[in-house]
């Protein structure tokens, strides 16, 4: 079992609706938790950083991280075409100073407009 | 602010040559810096760490002799693939980490190599 679980998708929604995208995970260590955005042929963009539970809202996104359920979301609301790209959810332990992040595949998101 | 350069952001070369590619944080001193590889389709891969001023620390499977990281100053590393091969082409991304207690890490925009 992998350590970090990501629907790869592809996932295709109309401009303008929510989209859900989520990941789990088995460590129960991990207290970091980041959403990254990539574009095809580009680096990664961090979107949310999170740390233990709770919610984060930044603009149209919002990520939720469920320590009790080992699962981590990321909503985006009123989704537009520029949406569109791959979503990465990496995560870390708190201690030590290996800051390697473990990722998950990534899901590919289409927003049809 | 947090912003990551790479360069070249391509490149093509041929088969036994060696490549140099750096990765540069330009508005922020990275204690830590961190290469990624990337294939078509797939996540990210993450080849080495490196501290400033120590030598890298390599993933298991991917070969230190090879992939050469050097990590002189807190605002610059530099992964040199040496004697490449196709099977080495792929996209290649350095991601930087602010501070000691900073854990979110900044990505460069990515290198694609092309070995022929």
């Amino acid at each position: 079992q992998k350590e970090v679980e990501q629907d790869p998708g592809p996932l295709s929604v109309p401009e303008g609706a929510i989209v859900s995208l989520n990941c789990t995970y088995s460590n129960s260590a991990f207290q970091y938790f980041m959403w990254y955005r990539q574009y095809s042929r580009k680096g990664p963009e961090l979107l949310m950083y999170t740390y233990s539970s709770g919610n984060k809202e930044d603009g149209r996104f919002t990520a939720q991280v469920d320590k009790s359920s080992k699962y981590i979301s990321l909503f985006i609301r009123d989704s537009q075409p520029s949406d569109s790209a791959t979503y990465l959810c990496a995560m870390r332990p708190r201690a030590g100073n290996n800051r390697k992040l473990i990722w998950g595949l990534g899901t590919s998101l289409a927003v049809n407009p | 602010g947090a912003v990551v350069s790479q360069h070249p952001s391509w490149v093509i070369c041929k088969s036994g040559t060696s490549v140099k590619i750096e990765c540069r944080s330009l508005d922020f001193q990275a204690t830590t810096m961190f290469w990624y590889r990337q294939f078509p389709k797939q996540s990210l891969m993450l080849m080495a760490t490196s501290n400033e001023g120590s030598k890298a620390t390599y993933e298991q499977g991917v070969e230190k002799d090879k992939f050469l990281i050097n990590h002189a100053s807190l605002t610059l590393s530099t992964l040199t693939v040496t004697s490449a091969h196709p099977e080495d082409s792929s996209f290649y991304i350095c991601s930087a980490s602010p501070g000691t207690t900073n854990n979110e890490q900044f990505f460069g925009p990515g290198t694609r190599l092309t070995v022929l």
